[in-house]
């Protein structure tokens, strides 16, 4: 059983458009991560976030953690193909217990 | 330099063999975990050591034994592998929940 949904799965879109991710889980969780990993590569940190209605920007990302700290999205503004890749949401709890959601593949087309 | 380095970076090797995969840190964190991906990049934790004490052993064949001789170090060694233990895995470390930080990957293909 999964504890975090991601979702969509695949995300295929032309370069300029803007998207939303999304990872939901059933439990409320101490702290959650976005990463991203390119093929051939580990996962790499994005953000963490760990108080209820927080909001993160990194560059052209925006990160934002549910109210309940069930939930937490990603969005992308004018997407290029540099993004590209597999963003995966993980949750932490007690002893650095992290767990990852399936992952969202994203394409950005030029 | 590397801060978590994983050897080898691809293993190919037949059903039935012992094999071991190494992890060394360089960041000074004091917990290190393996984790294996599988062919849908699905990511699941199989072990986590914290000072070299044993903290998650999750459901994993008893085929799989980790060994952390030090902080910076956690390496896995897989008996008699199986055409299902073919994957991903992934060595990473963490200082407390400050983000994790990932080698680059062990690709294992059993034949």
């Amino acid at each position: 059983t999964q504890l975090l949904e991601q979702s969509p799965q695949f995300l295929s879109i032309q370069e300029g458009e803007n998207l939303t991710v999304y990872c939901n889980s059933s439990s409320v969780f101490s702290s959650l991560q976005w990463y991203r990993q390119e093929p051939g590569e580990g996962p790499v940190l994005l953000v963490t976030v760990v108080t209820g209605g927080e909001v993160k920007k990194l560059k052209r990302l925006t990160f934002q953690f549910g109210d309940a700290r069930k939930d937490s999205s990603l969005h992308i503004t004018a997407a290029q193909p540099g993004d590209t890749g597999l963003y995966l949401c993980a949750r932490v709890d007690n002893n650095n217990d992290m767990r990852f959601g399936a992952g969202t593949r994203l394409t950005v087309k030029p | 330099d590397t801060a978590v380095s994983q050897t080898p970076k691809y293993l190919v090797t037949q059903m039935g063999n012992d094999k071991s995969i190494k992890c060394e840190q360089n960041l000074g964190h004091d917990t290190m975990y393996w984790y294996k991906q599988d062919s849908k990049k699905f990511l699941k934790i199989m072990f986590s050591y914290n000072n070299k004490e044993l903290i998650i052993n999750e459901t994993v064949p008893n085929r799989f034994s980790p060994k952390s001789p030090d902080k910076a170090h956690l390496n896995l060694h897989i008996n008699s592998l199986e055409l299902g233990d073919s994957a991903v895995y992934f060595c990473a470390s963490s200082q407390e929940a400050y983000g994790y930080t990932f080698g680059s990957g062990t690709r294992l293909t059993v034949v």
